[in-house]
């Protein structure tokens, strides 16, 4: 089966300007994660859907951070207006369950700098 | 605050010797699960233990996960260099899902 997809791979931004990230997870998973990595740590959840619902987005940035997932399936996270420290690795996982123990499937990740 | 430190945060050994990193809380979680994450690539899951006690291997790779459900352990027997990289813990109660920083792992050859 095919593994989630995330796009772009690679964006350079300067700051105070906007950004997109695109993620579509394995088929028929209901829980959608967004994490933001920084280098070498571990990483920090910025929002859980289940389905097109959100679960808990306690650690995202609402003042220049947004994310949807339309339909339940594809998902965007949005930076609006980019800050230097959000330069990270903004990696999508799947899950079928939202509970703990299920396991996370992630993409290859999104290497932001902003600049 | 709930939280999962992970030790040592970084540990360079050579081929073939054996190490042990470690992920503790003060919290009791329902399951804990070890991934492993290469340069350029998302986190893989290793193993998931949910029973207190609970010791899984998988290859050279033992996990145990704490008689109180707090702790688990990573032991690596005869590490090659194919083991390197970045050990995460995850764990999850109360409907939360927490991380730790990770270990970093080199095997030199």
């Amino acid at each position: 089966e095919a593994g989630v997809a995330q796009s772009p791979r690679y964006k350079i931004i300067e700051k105070r300007q906007s950004v997109a990230f695109w993620c579509n997870p394995i088929s028929g998973h209901a829980t959608l994660y967004w994490y933001q990595q920084i280098l070498g740590q571990g990483p920090k959840l910025l929002i859980q859907f289940q389905n097109n619902g959100v679960v808990d987005d306690s650690q995202l940035p609402k003042d220049r951070f947004s994310a949807e997932r339309l339909k339940g399936v594809d998902s965007t996270l949005k930076i609006q207006p980019a800050k230097l420290e959000d330069s990270a690795v903004y990696l999508c996982a799947s899950s079928k369950g939202r509970a703990w123990g299920y396991e996370q499937y992630f993409g290859p990740g999104t290497r932001l700098t902003v600049t | 605050t709930q939280l999962l430190e992970q030790s040592p945060q970084f540990l360079s050994i050579q081929e073939g010797e054996n190490l042990t990193v470690y992920c503790n809380s003060s919290s009791v979680f329902s399951s804990l699960q070890w991934y492993r994450q290469e340069p350029g690539e998302g986190p893989v899951l290793l193993v998931t233990v949910v029973t207190g006690g609970e010791v899984k291997k998988l290859k050279r790779l033992t996990f145990q996960f704490g008689d109180a459900r707090k702790d688990s352990s990573l032991h690596i027997t005869a590490a090659q260099p194919g083991d390197t990289g970045l050990y995460l813990c995850n764990a999850g109660n109360n409907r939360k899902l927490i991380w730790g920083l990770g270990t970093s792992l080199a095997v030199n050859p």
